[in-house]
């Protein structure tokens, strides 16, 4: 089983300036690697596809990078409306598809 | 615009059948696949499997026994079956249309599901 794992567990930045979430795979998943911004009580929604396509309507503050193990997702100058959770998404060994557990970014 | 809409019994026995359907609305059904993604209370998010148009499924290993989904393309809805539920099932579930089958680019509200008696 592939397992994602995403650091950190929750991370504190001030609006305006850059975040930077990191996810990481158990073994190589190549580009097939999505990102979900969740906010409370809603579903997620997808940013980031391919590792590095932005879905549409995404602002283009958000950027992904990444192949094989390791990814990176950037926020650069934080809204008050990204402090949310970020997931990523495996896809590469479909039909199974595995989440990382989530970064939360809050307010600092 | 594409939207989805979960119905279903927000409440269910343990060892019950919970048993949810995703409604349709904007776009076609018979393009895409369609899964069920849950979300326990406070944790991260779960595939539970997906559904072709044609019918043909596929499940996450860990829940492939009970699970099962159908669809009814004349009334644009999915539907999701899990058997002999336990307090561990309890979790908010999301339908959700895949892109080329790889990942999730249209989700409903989730419905919250509570196993209990």
């Amino acid at each position: 089983e592939i397992v994602m794992t995403q650091s950190p567990a929750t991370l504190s930045v001030s609006p305006g300036e850059r975040a930077t979430l990191s996810c990481r795979a158990s073994q190589s998943v190549s580009s097939n690697l999505a990102w979900y911004q969740q906010k409370p009580g809603q579903a997620p929604r997808l940013l980031i596809y391919g590792a590095s396509s932005r879905a549409t309507g995404i602002p283009a503050r958000f950027s992904g990078s990444g192949s094989g193990t390791e990814f990176t997702l950037a926020i650069d100058s934080l809204q008050s409306e990204d402090f949310a959770v970020y997931y990523c998404q495996q896809y590469n060994y479909w039909p199974m598809y595995t989440f990382g557990q989530g970064t939360r970014l809050e307010i600092k | 615009q594409v939207q989805l809409q979960e119905s279903g019994p927000r409440l269910v026995k343990p060892s019950e059948t919970l048993s949810l359907t995703c409604t349709v609305s904007g776009d076609s059904i018979s393009t895409y696949f369609w899964s069920w993604i849950r979300q326990p209370p406070g944790k991260g998010l779960e595939w539970i499997g997906y559904i072709y148009y044609s019918g043909s499924t596929n499940f996450n290993p860990s829940l492939k026994s009970r699970a099962s989904m159908s669809v009814d393309t004349s009334k644009y809805q999915f539907s999701l079956k899990l058997s002999s539920v336990t307090a561990a099932d309890t979790a908010v579930y999301f339908c959700a249309r895949m892109q080329l089958g790889y990942y999730f680019d249209h989700w409903g509200q989730g419905t919250l599901v509570t196993v209990s008696s």
